[in-house]
C-alpha cells in the first residue's frame, strides 16, 4: 500500500518571504499523480497544485512549485512571496494512475503552516 | 456552479442516536467520495461511487456506517448507532472522471460531527 509521510508537523514564515513543505511518499508503482491540498480554517480542501509522474518538468502555480524527485520519491512544496492568506493545513496526496486504483486519494498528516506579518 | 454543497455543517449528537450526513455534488460530476478527518488519522477514504454505484467501500469502518448515492445529485452517509469515537470532520468530494489525466477532485466544507 502506499504511505505519505509529511514529518513537518508545523512551519512557520514571514511574510513575503519563501518556504518549502516536505513531502515523501512511497510506493512500487511508475505511474501516478501527486498533490498539494491547502486546507484553511474554512475547512475547505482546495487543490493547490498536481504533478504527474511521468512529467519530468516541475509543476508551477503563480506563486506554487514542487520539487519532484522521481528517484527519491520526494515532493516538496515551495511557496514564494508568502502572504497571509496562505496560512493554512497543507496536505499532500498520492493516487495511482492505474485504473484499479478507482482514483483513492492517499493523504500525509498535513504541515500547519503559519505565516508572520 | 456552487461547489459541493455538505449539510449540515455542525451536528452535535447523543451516543446511540442515529446521525445522517448529506452531500449535492457539482452538477455533471459522477465521481463522489466520502472522506473522514480526524487528529489521530489523518484524512480517510470511506467509500467511492461512481455513476452512483458503490465501487470500494473498503474504508467504511463497520457496520454501523452506510452510504447511499440514489441519483447523480445526491448522497447520504449514515451512522446508526453513533459513538463518540465517530467523532470527526466528514468530507464529501466529487469529480468528473473522463480519465485519470483530466479527474480534478472538488471538496465540500465538511460536517463537523460531535457524538457525546
Amino acid at each position: 500500500a502506499q504511505t505519505v509521510t509529511q514529518s513537518q508537523p508545523e512551519m512557520s514564515v514571514q511574510e513575503a518571504e519563501t518556504v518549502t513543505l516536505s513531502c515523501t511518499y512511497d510506493t512500487s508503482e511508475s505511474d501516478y499523480y501527486l498533490f498539494w491540498y491547502k486546507q484553511p480554517p474554512s475547512r475547505q480542501m482546495i487543490l493547490v497544485i498536481r504533478q504527474e509522474a511521468y512529467k519530468q518538468q516541475n509543476a508551477t502555480e503563480n506563486r506554487f512549485s514542487v520539487n519532484f524527485q522521481k528517484a527519491a520519491k520526494s515532493f516538496s512544496l515551495k511557496i514564494s512571496d508568502s502572504q497571509l492568506g496562505d496560512a493554512a493545513m497543507y496536505f499532500c496526496a498520492y493516487r495511482s494512475a492505474s485504473r484499479g486504483s478507482n482514483y483513492k486519494l492517499t493523504f500525509g498528516k498535513g504541515t500547519l503552516l503559519t505565516v508572520n506579518p | 456552479d456552487a461547489g459541493v454543497i455538505q449539510s449540515p455543517r455542525h451536528e452535535v449528537t447523543e451516543m446511540g442516536q442515529e446521525v445522517t450526513l448529506r452531500c449535492k455534488p457539482i452538477s455533471g460530476h459522477n465521481s463522489l467520495f466520502w472522506y473522514r478527518q480526524t487528529m489521530m488519522r489523518g484524512l480517510e477514504l470511506l467509500i467511492y461511487f461512481n455513476n452512483n454505484v458503490p465501487i470500494d467501500d473498503s474504508g467504511m469502518p463497520e457496520d454501523r456506517f452506510s452510504a447511499k448515492m440514489p441519483n447523480a445529485s445526491f448522497s447520504t452517509l449514515k451512522i446508526q448507532p453513533s459513538e463518540p469515537r465517530d467523532s470527526a470532520v466528514y468530507f464529501c468530494a466529487s469529480s468528473l472522471a473522463e480519465g485519470p489525466t483530466n479527474e480534478k477532485l472538488f471538496f465540500g466544507s465538511g460536517t463537523q460531527l460531535s457524538v457525546l
